[in-house]
């Protein structure tokens, strides 16, 4: 049974590009979360995906986008990036069942020069 | 919004001692309390979590409390190994709210052999 995954492992991008991160949520899951990690803080919301839309936001900018897909899947897109955005990008999965349980991917690690 | 204050930021015992982590939540609507282990360079890891309608849970070492008047829940690990070593961070969530979770600063635990 895979546990959620997400790619790319490493990123660099230079300022002002556009990025997509993609992730997979565990077997059996069906919401999708995505939190942003600087270097030596606690995660933070960014948005969450259920049943193809997007149900709850943070205090991010609209630069911030996603995207689920019908096989649960989703996409995170960030344009003209900025310095500050270099960060690592948790994706995180729950169940309609259990909606209290969030399990982390590995993340995707970018650095924005 | 929610706002989670987590203390101390790093923490250093040793072997077989006790250690103790707190955080304070602000918002009473919160109903979900969990706590996530993060080593260095993995994802956070789902280890223990409570919900408001308990105060206290246990797994083998490690138990978790919860006081919902004083809004505080803490963190406790018992005859902690080398292999505790790592950053542990709490979390605040509202069901209603879509299970956004708010996460704490982190603490540092660094257990010496």
């Amino acid at each position: 049974d895979a546990g959620v995954t997400q790619s790319p492992t490493h990123l660099i991008k230079t300022r002002g590009q556009q990025v997509t991160l993609r992730c997979s949520p565990k077997s059996g899951h069906d919401t999708v979360s995505w939190y942003q990690q600087a270097l030596g803080q606690g995660p933070q919301f960014i948005f969450q995906y259920y049943e193809e839309e997007e149900r709850q936001r943070g205090n991010f900018p609209d630069r911030f986008s996603g995207h689920q897909f019908p096989n649960y899947s989703s996409e995170l897109n960030v344009n003209a990036l900025l310095l500050g955005d270099s960060a690592l990008y948790l994706c995180a999965s729950s169940s309609g069942l259990a909606p209290y349980e969030q399990y982390f991917g590995p993340g995707t690690r970018l650095t924005v020069t | 919004g929610e706002n989670v204050e987590q203390h101390p930021s790093t923490l250093s015992v040793q072997e077989g001692d006790s250690a103790v982590i707190k955080c304070t939540y602000s918002d009473s609507a919160s109903n979900y309390f969990p706590w996530y282990k993060q080593e260095l360079g993995k994802r956070p890891q789902l280890i223990i979590d409570i919900r408001s309608n308990v105060g206290e849970k246990k797994d083998q070492r490690i138990a978790v409390t919860l006081n919902k008047t004083a809004k505080h829940f803490s963190l406790h690990i018992t005859e902690t190994q080398p292999e505790d070593s790592a950053v542990y961070f709490c979390a605040a969530g509202e069901n209603n709210a879509g299970n956004m979770l708010t996460f704490g600063g982190g603490t540092r635990l660094m257990v010496k052999p």
